[in-house]
């Protein structure tokens, strides 16, 4: 149980194209879901924690309008990373908490590669 | 002072060796803790919940030591599939906190 999927795992863009990373928690409902960002030999770094049904909670330093996020529902959740640029390539994960339990559970992640 | 400190690493141990991690956090309110262990490249994957009586799960045992404010984690004889970078996890308010990691490579 408590699988969570990522799509796509891995892609391309190039520099001020727009790209949306998919996060499905497949077997549990997640009331919160998170986004991390994780640059080469660098530890997990929390970028916003997203509600179903209500607005998203951003790290500081993190910009809600390059970064959107979307939790329509219970299992699923968006991240857009608008008008992309190469230092927005990095490795992108999501992680789903299941309503009851503290316990998170991540997703394969997006490796985001920006030209 | 970091939120959450690990042992740096990299740890690097023979196989069947036992191994043991640190990790020190200064929020007092932490709620929960766990240890996530993540491969090269690839997401953290949950190891294991730590309870303040302290929990085993095979070959390895967490322990939380509220008053002192440290967990640690003991992984008894290590195999080369144990390398992978451990991650040290406090969960307070709706917030998770992550450690650096700490590095283990388990060597033939």
């Amino acid at each position: 149980g408590a699988v969570v999927s990522q799509h796509p795992s891995w892609v391309i863009c190039k520099s001020g194209t727009s790209v949306k990373i998919e996060c499905r928690s497949l077997d549990f409902q997640a009331t919160t879901m998170f986004w991390y960002r994780q640059f080469p030999k660098q530890s997990l770094m929390l970028m916003a924690t997203s509600n179903e049904g209500s607005k998203a909670t951003y790290e500081q330093g993190v910009e809600k309008d390059k970064f959107l996020i979307n939790h329509a529902s219970l299992t699923l959740s968006t991240l857009t990373v608008t008008s992309a640029h190469p230092e927005d390539s990095s490795f992108y994960i999501c992680s789903a908490r299941p309503q009851q339990g503290y316990e998170q559970y991540f997703g394969p992640g997006t490796r985001l590669t920006v030209t | 002072r970091k939120e959450v400190e690990q042992d740096p690493g990299p740890f690097n141990v023979p196989e069947g060796a036992t191994v043991a991690f640190n990790c020190t956090y200064s929020n007092s309110a932490s709620q929960s803790f766990f240890w996530y262990r993540q491969d090269c490249r690839k997401e953290p994957k949950l190891l294991m919940s730590v309870y303040s009586s302290g929990n085993e799960d095979g070959r390895f045992t967490a322990q939380l030591n509220r008053a002192s404010q440290y967990i640690s984690l003991l992984i008894r004889d290590s195999k080369l599939s144990d390398s992978a970078t451990y991650l040290c996890v406090l969960y307070y308010g709706q917030n998770f906190v992550f450690g650096p990691g700490t590095r283990l490579s388990v060597l033939p």
